[in-house]
């Protein structure tokens, strides 16, 4: 079985503070690792993706995230938050090597706030 | 949001009433999911299409039907809604079967009373 945890509900940072939104994995195979960020009353959008390869992946607005696989673990950072940034952040796991390979599975989410 | 559209975009709705919720997509991808999100929970798959016709349970199923007659669009069906499946409704697809992220809906909130 796949699963996400993502420890902090809350996360408060700065305005152009480094920020970091923590995930850790649990898959029996390889993992695929993605995030996503949902605005209020809308739809998630896709961030980034970790498949194969750099362990460090740049995504969408800045946003980077690194694989660490001994840790099993893949956080989200940005160098200087931005107030826009203020969201809620899903990490997200597929285990290919499981029958549910088209299965993404979430975290419970984490409530980034910059604060001005 | 990826040429998706979801209706309605809020329904409320008394225990016991069957409804039925739409997922409409405008550029033929295969693969569309069901999730519901509730606080704490983050996004649960109900069901999943990978084809007309073609569906699959997901981790949260009980209670919810699901049926694609047209590539376009994958309707969500409770026969008889309870308080428990007041949730927020989200529609994803992916583009193809190697394009891993899928990509979203704007969302139907459903309040069950």
């Amino acid at each position: 079985a796949q699963s996400v945890a993502q420890p902090e509900d809350q996360v408060n940072v700065a305005e152009g503070n480094p920020l970091t939104v923590k995930c850790t994995y649990s898959v029996s195979g390889n993992p695929y690792l993605f995030w996503y960020v949902q605005y209020p009353n809308r739809g998630l959008q896709f961030l980034l993706k970790y498949i194969t390869g750099d362990n460090l992946v740049k995504g969408s607005y800045g946003f980077e995230a690194e694989f660490n696989k001994s840790q099993t673990s893949f956080h989200l950072k940005k160098p200087s938050a931005l107030v826009s940034d203020s969201a809620l952040y899903f990490c997200a796991v597929r285990d290919l090597s499981s029958g549910s390979a088209r299965q993404l599975t979430f975290g419970s989410g984490t409530q980034l706030t910059v604060l001005p | 949001d990826a040429g998706i559209t979801q209706s309605p975009r809020h329904k409320v709705t008394e225990t016991g009433t069957p409804v039925t919720l739409r997922c409409h997509q405008t550029e033929n991808h295969r693969y569309m999911y069901w999730y519901r999100q509730d606080p704490g929970h983050g996004l649960r798959l109900i069901h999943y299409s990978y084809g007309v016709k073609d569906t699959d349970k997901g981790e949260v199923s009980d209670g919810y039907s699901v049926s694609r007659s047209k590539t376009e669009d994958f309707l969500l069906t409770l026969e008889s809604a309870t308080s428990s499946q007041t949730s927020v409704y989200f529609c994803a697809i992916s583009f193809t079967r190697e394009s891993y992220e899928q990509y979203f809906g704007p969302g139907t909130r459903l309040t069950v009373t």
